[in-house]
């Protein structure tokens, strides 16, 4: 399994874009890289997943450079409601994924 | 549309009493199927996965253990609780190919 680093917190105040950057050296070539929110005392809800470039949806956006090496989550606008826990996971289609301690995001007023 | 259910919300056992949680999964064939557990302030930690009736796959040794009586029901158990097993448990599961995890809402157990 790839390992994952990403920060342990961050602060940003409602209406700003918060870019979260994960860092997986190891990456092997099937893996994907997904993330997930989790709010307290709620199961983690994915997010967004991609592999290469970049994947945009309703929630979020996902940056991922050609070595593929990192990727970076981006949050337009936030509102205090995404005030919650961050995971970044990397692996491939069939392997059970290891939660890291993810990135506590505090959405200020 | 699929869904998950995971029953009790919350629940408080005495140390040495038995355990029962269980998980059902509606609106799909043979999903892979996951036990976790997140102590307070952590990660979330794999305990048991399953990608079949009867078939169980420990991660990590503890008092704890699974089953898998049908195809989308998931049971935790241990048969005397300990205070380190208090946390929040979270049934999960993901289509054959993997491609993302869906949570069913957790238990939070407090072994007292």
């Amino acid at each position: 399994l790839a390992k994952t680093t990403q920060p342990i917190s961050m602060d940003s105040y409602e209406g700003q874009e918060v870019n979260i950057t994960c860092s997986h050296n190891n990456i092997a070539t099937n893996d994907y890289i997904t993330w997930y929110q989790q709010f307290p005392s709620q199961g983690p809800r994915f997010i967004i997943q991609g592999y290469k470039t970049k994947v945009t949806n309703e929630v979020a956006s996902l940056f991922i450079p050609a070595d593929r090496k990192s990727s970076t989550l981006s949050l337009p606008r936030v509102s205090l409601s995404d005030t919650a826990v961050y995971y970044c996971l990397v692996g491939d289609r069939w392997q059970n994924f290891v939660f890291g301690p993810g990135t506590r995001l505090s959405v200020l007023p | 549309s699929q869904t998950i259910h995971q029953w009790p919300a919350t629940l408080v056992q005495p140390v040495g009493s038995p355990l029962s949680l269980e998980c059902t999964v509606e609106g799909t064939s043979n999903p892979n199927l996951y036990w976790y557990r997140q102590a307070a302030g952590r990660g979330l930690q794999l305990l048991f996965y399953s990608v079949g009736i009867g078939q169980i796959s420990s991660e990590v040794p503890q008092n704890l253990s699974a089953s898998r009586p049908q195809d989308r029901q998931f049971i935790l158990s241990s048969k005397k609780l300990l205070l380190s097993d208090s946390g929040f448990y979270l049934c999960a599961w993901s289509p054959g190919q993997g491609l993302g995890y869906t949570f069913g809402s957790g238990t939070r157990l407090t072994v007292v």
